[in-house]
């Protein structure tokens, strides 16, 4: 098994620009989420997914989107890139039903920067 | 939503044992406990999970009164690969939300 890939591992965006990270995992989870870390802090979670075809906003979601169209697949979509979005994304998965729920597994991370 | 508050920093020296604790005053009854370990440039990798009393795992246990309102996760013997950010996770029963984490240092 792969875990949790995510894409690309590093971006330089100008301001104003449009990208989309990447997330793929292999474990059947059904439960997927992006964080973002920016340097020294915690985890800040932004959009997560329960299911195919469900997602909700986390505590940051203002200037992202997501889709869930696929169990494996849960990508972010920056609109209008902004230096504020400089900072590490973290995609993670979890099966998310009962003692397991808890359990993240982490991709390795994407680096923005915005400029 | 199970927020948590955990001590910013601690120090400690190679083979201390250390006892970090996280404060979850209001955890909902179906809620597990879970701990993480993150080092720099790295997500954070899963620790150790338990609901109550006592759990122990070949790197760490974790300890949980009868209130559950409180856990403490404990180190034996720390060596200098054990420096890193610890988080206790507050588990809203879909969100998973961190908290400000505890950076601990271990020193030779």
């Amino acid at each position: 098994n792969a875990g949790v890939t995510q894409t690309p591992k590093f971006r330089i965006l100008k301001i104003g620009q449009s990208m989309t990270l990447q997330c793929t995992q292999d474990m059947n989870h059904n439960y997927m989420y992006w964080y973002r870390q920016d340097p020294g802090m915690g985890l800040k979670l932004i959009y997560y997914s329960v299911g195919a075809g469900i997602t909700d906003k986390g505590e940051v979601p203002n200037g992202y989107n997501v889709s869930r169209s696929t169990t494996e697949d849960f990508p972010l979509r920056l609109e209008l890139a902004a230096p504020s979005q400089t900072s590490v994304y973290f995609c993670a998965s979890s099966y998310g039903e009962g003692q397991d729920a808890g359990e993240l597994f982490f991709g390795e991370g994407s680096r923005l920067t915005v400029l | 939503l199970a927020k948590t508050t955990q001590p910013i920093s601690m120090d400690s020296y190679e083979g201390q044992e250390v006892n970090i604790t996280c404060s979850h005053n209001n955890i909902a009854t179906n809620d597990y406990i879970t701990w993480y370990q993150q080092f720099p440039s790295q997500g954070p990798r899963f620790i150790i999970q338990g609901y109550k009393t006592k759990v122990t795992n070949e790197v760490a246990s974790l300890f949980i009164p009868a209130d559950r309102k409180s856990s403490t996760l404990s180190l034996p013997r720390v060596s200098l690969s054990d420096t890193a950010v610890y988080y206790c996770l507050g588990r809203g029963f879909q969100k998973l939300v961190f908290g400000t984490g505890t950076r601990l240092l271990v020193s030779p």
